[in-house]
């Protein structure tokens, strides 16, 4: 099956500070690479995805990066803000499946 | 649109008792996953259903766990005889199908006593 890891478990910033966040998969045959938002007792909830067939995709202050041949894919903040705070989840999703798998998780932590 | 509903949010249940949990997934939705959380954990994957069909259950504890998806009314994930390591947060998310862009639910958070 799939496996899918993330680092940092933690990262602390300075608020307007960049922050970055890396999700390594083990299958090849992976092709969509969601990444979702979890603040304190809420639901996660999607803030960008990436299919396979794109290397770069940004929205506003958020950005994703793909490297197939890596195998890995990253988040990028810029100019984070206090409400950044929260919990980031990337996850992938094989091909001819409908199951996503997910890394543990990032605690992001934006000091003012 | 409702979005994914999850109920009850908060369920605490003495050991030995059963515990039942409902997703009712977003319009237009029909498939719908179950995912457990715990800290530090991340979302593990247990249960992948469409109406009245267990697709994959690869994730799911053969023992004491079930789930089901009815032609009518929502997808239930039951627990019999909790224990405390089934202490956790349950989220439920529903899709068109495909995987692309699951809606998570509120989720259901479990205390064994």
């Amino acid at each position: 099956g799939e496996n899918v890891e993330q680092h940092p478990s933690t990262l602390s910033v300075q608020e307007g500070d960049s922050a970055v966040i890396k999700c390594t998969y083990s299958d090849s045959a992976s092709n969509y690479f969601p990444w979702y938002k979890q603040e304190l007792g809420k639901r996660p909830q999607l803030i960008i995805d990436i299919r396979s067939n794109v290397g770069e995709k940004k929205d506003q202050r958020i950005a994703v990066t793909l490297n197939k041949t890596a195998k890995h894919f990253s988040l990028h903040i810029t100019e984070t803000q206090p409400e950044d705070s929260a919990v980031y989840f990337c996850a992938a999703l094989r091909s001819g499946y409908s199951t996503l798998t997910f890394g543990k998780g990032t605690m992001l932590l934006v000091s003012p | 649109n409702a979005g994914v509903m999850q109920n009850p949010r908060h369920l605490v249940r003495r050991r030995g008792q059963e515990a039942r949990l409902r997703c009712s997934p977003m319009k237009g939705h029909s498939h719908v996953y179950w995912y457990r959380q715990l800290p530090e954990e991340g979302l593990k994957f247990m249960v992948y259903l469409q109406k009245e069909n267990i697709i994959d259950e690869s994730g799911m504890p053969k023992e004491r766990f079930s789930a089901e998806f009815p032609k009518e009314g929502p997808s239930i994930l039951r627990i019999q005889q909790v224990v405390r390591g089934d202490s956790a947060a349950y989220f439920c998310a529903s899709d068109e199908g495909g995987g692309y862009g699951y809606t998570f639910g509120s989720g259901t958070r479990l205390t064994v006593v």
